[in-house]
């Protein structure tokens, strides 16, 4: 069975361009959350969607924004990089959402934002 | 859990010997503390995970102990390998909820032959 699957796996950018990234959750998870992951230091939850709801969000500026599609697919999108967005973006998913699902997140490999 | 302290930040251990980290959470309402391992170039992967219900759990050559009181679980690996090496993150729920998870700074653990 195939695991959590990112696109693009690596991409550079300009300081002001916009980014789309893409995940694809394990077959029949239909939670899917987001983390930013600065080098050297561990991942920061961004966004939570369950059933194409948003459940969480982090603590990031309104240039991030994300969603989910009836196949529970999701993509993150980062407006007006800044360098600082340099980072490594975290997928996970796992089978369920709310206050009672202690399971495990499944990530994926991510993909490597570098911002220029 | 709004803060999560994990110690030590680089650990280095030779093979066979066993290896200690601890994390320290601020939040008395958390109940669930996962750890997570992500190798070189990979996406961080559970490899144990406690209730709040429970002081001990073994898997293996890996076990989680947690003492609520000091609120504070650390991740016991014995018999270390070259396997073992990697960067290991604690973690602790934001608003109680698996999904959502505060991380440590994480200890990147090196097992020397």
């Amino acid at each position: 069975d195939a695991g959590v699957t990112q696109s693009p796996t690596h991409l550079i950018k300009t300081r002001g361009q916009h980014v789309t990234l893409r995940c694809s959750p394990i077959s029949g998870h239909k939670s899917v959350s987001w983390y930013q992951q600065v080098l050297g230091q561990g991942p920061q939850f961004i966004f939570q969607y369950y059933e194409k709801e948003e459940r969480g969000r982090g603590n990031f500026p309104d240039r991030f924004s994300a969603r989910q599609f009836p196949n529970y697919s999701s993509e993150l999108n980062v407006n007006a990089l800044l360098l600082g967005d340099s980072a490594l973006y975290l997928c996970a998913s796992s089978p369920t959402s709310g206050r009672y699902n202690t399971g495990e997140l499944f990530f994926g490999e991510g993909s490597r934002l570098t911002v220029l | 859990g709004e803060n999560v302290e994990q110690h030590p930040s680089t650990l280095s251990v030779q093979e066979g010997d066993s290896a200690v980290i601890k994390c320290t959470y601020s939040d008395s309402a958390s109940n669930y503390f996962p750890w997570y391992k992500q190798e070189l170039g990979k996406g961080p992967q559970l490899i144990i995970d406690i209730r709040s219900n429970v002081g001990e759990k073994k898997d293996q050559r890996i076990a989680v102990t947690l003492n609520k009181t000091a609120k504070h679980f650390s991740l016991h690996i014995t018999e270390t390998q070259p396997e073992d090496s990697a960067v290991y993150f604690c973690a602790d729920p934001l608003t109680g909820t698996a999904s959502k998870l505060t991380f440590g700074t994480g200890t990147r653990l090196q097992v020397t032959l």
